[in-house]
């Protein structure tokens, strides 16, 4: 089935430095990507919706220049964390639509020190 | 605005048992999906089943199935015959165009 491959699965970085979260179409195109953050036992929040050669949509409250989205082709987006602090620790996932479903990438645990 | 209510934080049932996880939502929109998504401790989201709004048959997948009370605006999830990986948090989500709406999740214990 399609698949979305998502690097790296785990992170620690260093307060004020940027880390880069990519998310890859396996065998399919996606045109649309979506980036979500999960903190502990809480639902999916939907961060931005990432588009294909166009700028990325923002949920409202989300900071565009602290989480910067690039989606230079139809497999790979990238999530940026810019200036990272402990706050933006979390669980980071990206989905892809297929069709009319969606399939999930494995994650991303981002843990600021 | 669209909301998805999963009322029950935690559920057990016993092993081979059935449990129902109850769901509502809250749109406006006549053309959308549903879905159950399990998410087990490696964190990675898990399709269990998918509605389409416009049809009227229950969705099943095996051990999985919904009942769907579209007047109601109500999507449980049925387990039967639970196993224990299983064991997970559940997550209910409605999609209207591309906007995904998940619920809080109901974590599932399963005994042996």
């Amino acid at each position: 089935g399609a698949v979305v491959s998502q690097h790296p699965s785990r992170v620690i970085c260093k307060s004020g430095t940027s880390v880069k979260i990519e998310c890859r179409s396996l065998d399919f195109q996606a045109t649309t990507m979506f980036w979500y953050r999960q903190f502990p036992k809480q639902s999916l929040m939907l961060m931005a919706t990432s588009n294909e050669g166009s700028k990325a949509t923002y949920e409202q409250g989300v900071e565009k220049d602290k989480f910067l989205i690039n989606h230079a082709s139809l497999t790979l987006s990238t999530l940026t964390v810019t200036s990272a602090h402990p706050e933006d620790s979390s669980f980071y996932i990206c989905s892809a639509r297929l069709g009319s479903g969606y399939t999930f990438g494995s994650g991303t645990r981002l843990t600021v020190v | 605005a669209q909301t998805v209510t999963q009322s029950q934080p935690e559920m057990s049932v016993q092993e081979a048992e059935t449990v129902t996880l109850s769901c509502t939502y809250d749109t406006s929109e006549s053309d959308y999906y549903l879905f159950w998504y399990k998410q087990p401790p490696s964190r990675q989201m898990i399709l269990v089943i998918r509605q389409e709004a416009y049809k009227q048959q229950n969705a099943t997948e095996n051990r999985f199935s919904v009942n769907f009370q579209k007047a109601a605006k109500s999507f449980s999830l049925k387990i039967s015959d639970s196993q224990l990986g299983d064991a997970a948090m559940y997550f209910c989500a409605h999609c209207t165009g591309n906007q995904f709406y998940f619920g809080t999740g109901t974590s599932l214990t399963v005994i042996p």
